[in-house]
């Protein structure tokens, strides 16, 4: 099955800073990958996401790169605020598993002022 | 257009006692998928069901667990004869199928005494 690994599990920024958050997959056959960010208490919201025809997204502050041939993704926040503290995860899906999600252990961002 | 309704939030069950846990998904939304969260850590898939049928439950320990999602009501998911190792948040999310984003509700804590 599907196995993600996500980098950094915990990062620590200044705000204003950029961050960035790395995974990696491992079934060629994923073609979806979206990010959600989860607050205390709360359910993971979905925040961005990307499909395999396209290599690159942006909206906003947030963005996220997608390199097939090396099956990896990467997130990146520019601009942080402190309201973008929250763990942060990636997860990777296809067909096969009928779009269920296989999620990426999270990134806890702190932001400090 | 209300989220995905989980309920209850919390639920308290001592060791041996049955657990069930709701979900209503979205509006228009016939797929619904189970995530179990442990502290700390990531989202598992548990199950994939679609109206009256279960697509893939690889996910779900085969004893003293059961979902299911009827043609009226919400989607529930049952754990029987619960011990301390059940304890953990489990969320719900919905979907109206293919590669279209899951939408999760805010979980439900469950604590095994």
């Amino acid at each position: 099955g599907e196995n993600v690994e996500q980098h950094p599990s915990t990062l620590s920024v200044q705000e204003g800073d950029s961050a960035v958050i790395k995974c990696t997959y491992s079934d060629s056959a994923s073609n979806y990958f979206p990010w959600y960010k989860q607050e205390l208490g709360k359910g993971p919201q979905l925040i961005i996401d990307i499909r395999s025809n396209v290599g690159e997204k942006k909206d906003q502050r947030i963005a996220v790169t997608l390199n097939k041939t090396a099956k990896h993704f990467s997130l990146h926040i520019t601009e942080t605020q402190p309201e973008d503290s929250a763990v942060y995860f990636c997860a990777a899906s296809s067909s096969n598993s009928g779009y269920a999600l296989n999620f990426g252990k999270g990134t806890s961002l702190l932001v400090t002022p | 257009n209300a989220g995905v309704m989980q309920n209850p939030r919390h639920l308290v069950r001592r060791r041996g006692q049955e657990a069930r846990l709701r979900c209503s998904p979205m509006k228009g939304h016939s797929h619904v998928y189970w995530y179990r969260q442990l502290p700390e850590e990531g989202l598992k898939f548990m199950v994939y069901l679609q109206k009256e049928n279960i697509i893939d439950e690889s996910g779900m320990p085969k004893e003293r667990f059961s979902a299911e999602f009827p043609k009226e009501g919400p989607s529930i998911l049952r754990i029987q004869q619960v011990v301390r190792g059940d304890s953990a948040a489990y969320f719900c999310a919905s979907s109206p199928g293919g590669d279209t984003p899951l939408h999760f509700g805010n979980g439900t804590r469950l604590t095994v005494t």
